[in-house]
């Protein structure tokens, strides 16, 4: 059974930057598909941020392009997340998930974290 | 590149069906059989229930089934449950330089 755990500091002070790490298991990232991120504020909803390959090839919301990194760890079974500049708009719940390209869906996802830009 | 637009909420009693639209346009929904559909209960990642317009995954009941008209998906959930109410997302691949895009999300309501 594939399992996705997101980690990463729950508080980013405004301006900075938001780094999140998802773990997964059950599944090797280098044996194929796609890995994403997805956030949604309080009370809104889903937006995509963007996906990687296990060789690094990289999509990106073309909304925060400008502001986002993502990378993946096939060593660790890892993929993480950098959202440069946040400010209160960037509050939300930040979840990962595979995500199965071109067919554009996400079948596994994690339980997802709360991150709260504020000073 | 613009969410797709859901009706904010619908119902139905137990036993009853409900259908939900997404609406977008040629670039995104119409132009592509690539569709999906997310259950979401409060405070609960999303569950894939519909992807490729019509493909259920393992473990989802054939209650859930989804169809695609022009610029515009449906998802219908025959035989409402308890269990059944919950936020719908659509998503749809919007091409190569917009990616995809979810919809707005409709809550549904079991009477």
């Amino acid at each position: 059974q594939v399992q996705l755990q997101e980690s990463g500091p729950g508080l980013v002070k405004p301006s900075e930057t938001l780094s999140l790490t998802c773990a997964v298991s059950g599944y090797s990232i280098s044996s194929g598909y796609y890995w994403g991120w997805i956030r949604q504020p309080p009370g809104k909803g889903l937006e995509w941020i963007g996906s990687i390959y296990h060789s690094g090839s990289t999509y990106y919301n073309p909304s925060l392009k400008s502001r986002v990194t993502i990378s993946v760890d096939t060593s660790k079974n890892q993929f993480s997340l950098k959202l440069s500049s946040v400010t209160a708009a960037d509050t939300a719940v930040y979840y990962c998930a595979r995500f199965t390209m071109p067919q554009y869906y996400f079948d596994y996802w994690g339980q997802g974290t709360l991150v709260t830009v504020s000073s | 590149q613009s969410a797709l637009t859901q009706p904010p909420s619908a119902s139905g009693s137990p036993g009853q069906s409900v259908t939900i639209s997404c609406t977008g346009t040629s670039s995104d929904v119409g132009g592509y059989n690539y569709v999906s559909w997310y259950q979401q209960h409060p405070g609960k990642a999303p569950k894939l229930m519909i992807y490729e317009v019509s493909k259920r995954p393992s473990g989802v009941p054939d209650r859930f089934s989804g169809s695609k008209s022009g610029n515009t998906a449906s998802l219908t959930v025959s035989g409402l449950q308890a269990e059944d109410e919950a936020d719908y997302y659509c998503s749809s691949y919007a091409g190569s330089n917009n990616f995809g895009v979810f919809g707005t999300g409709t809550k549904v309501t079991v009477l």
